[in-house]
């Protein structure tokens, strides 16, 4: 079973409007993390924003936050007033928490992608 | 300070050839991963290791043979390269931000195998 899935192949705003991107997760461990990443059409993954399983409040970063609904696993991307800049693909991924070797890990578990598109 | 570089960005090979896929940080990260991204796949883990010296496997590391160097380098080995691993392949590694573990990658190598 997929551990993330990201339903919208293709999503299209309008430039200066707010955007959606939606992502479920699926896990039975108590500790987890939640992330996106934003991958422009030059191929660099860039982290954009976290929220850890236990944060009671939704992570911001700048025009970036991250609606997370715990019981429903859900951790959608809110992208406020968007930009030319921002038509890229973007990555919703989960660590979850394995402890090897006497460490914990973290392995990054990625989606599918959806590819953002922002128009004039 | 360059961050994750990887070598290199662009190989053909024939399918049977052999190759290295190499990787450094200049971070003093402990934990290096190596996945590949496949269209309409998002990014699938191939190897990682989580200190130097020690390497395990991921979700898809058959073909694929990894070296933890040294502390810096994490390199990926295609022995007998075959047309399913044209591919493009990322190396990160793992730093802690606000008690977040967040991979930072490399900006890929694009394999394409004949």
């Amino acid at each position: 079973a997929q551990k993330i899935t990201q339903t919208q192949p293709g999503m299209f705003v309008q430039e200066k409007e707010a955007v959606t991107l939606d992502c479920t997760y699926d896990t039975s461990d108590q500790s987890y993390g939640l992330f996106w990443y934003k991958q422009p059409s030059s191929g660099e993954m860039i982290f954009l924003i976290y929220q850890g399983s236990y944060d009671e409040q939704n992570a911001t970063e700048g025009r970036y936050s991250l609606n997370f609904q715990k019981a429903r696993k859900s951790a959608n991307l809110v992208i406020s007033a968007s930009q030319l800049g921002d038509s890229a693909m973007y990555f919703c991924a989960m660590r979850e928490a394995r402890i090897d070797r006497g460490s914990t890990l973290g392995r990054l578990y990625f989606g599918r992608g959806t590819q953002l598109t922002v128009w004039p | 300070n360059a961050g994750v570089t990887q070598t290199p960005k662009f190989q053909v090979l024939k399918t049977g050839q052999s190759m290295t896929l190499q990787c450094a940080q200049d971070m003093n990260h402990n934990s290096m991963y190596w996945y590949r991204q496949d269209p309409g796949m998002g990014l699938r883990l191939i190897y990682y290791s989580a200190s130097e010296g020690t390497t395990d496997k991921g979700e898809v590391p058959n073909g694929y043979n990894v070296s933890r160097l040294n502390k810096r380098e994490f390199s990926l080995r295609l022995e007998s390269a075959a047309p399913s691993q044209t591919s493009v392949y990322f190396c990160a590694s793992r730093f802690i931000r606000a008690g977040a573990n967040v991979l930072t990658f490399g900006a890929g190598s694009r394999l394409t195998v004949l």
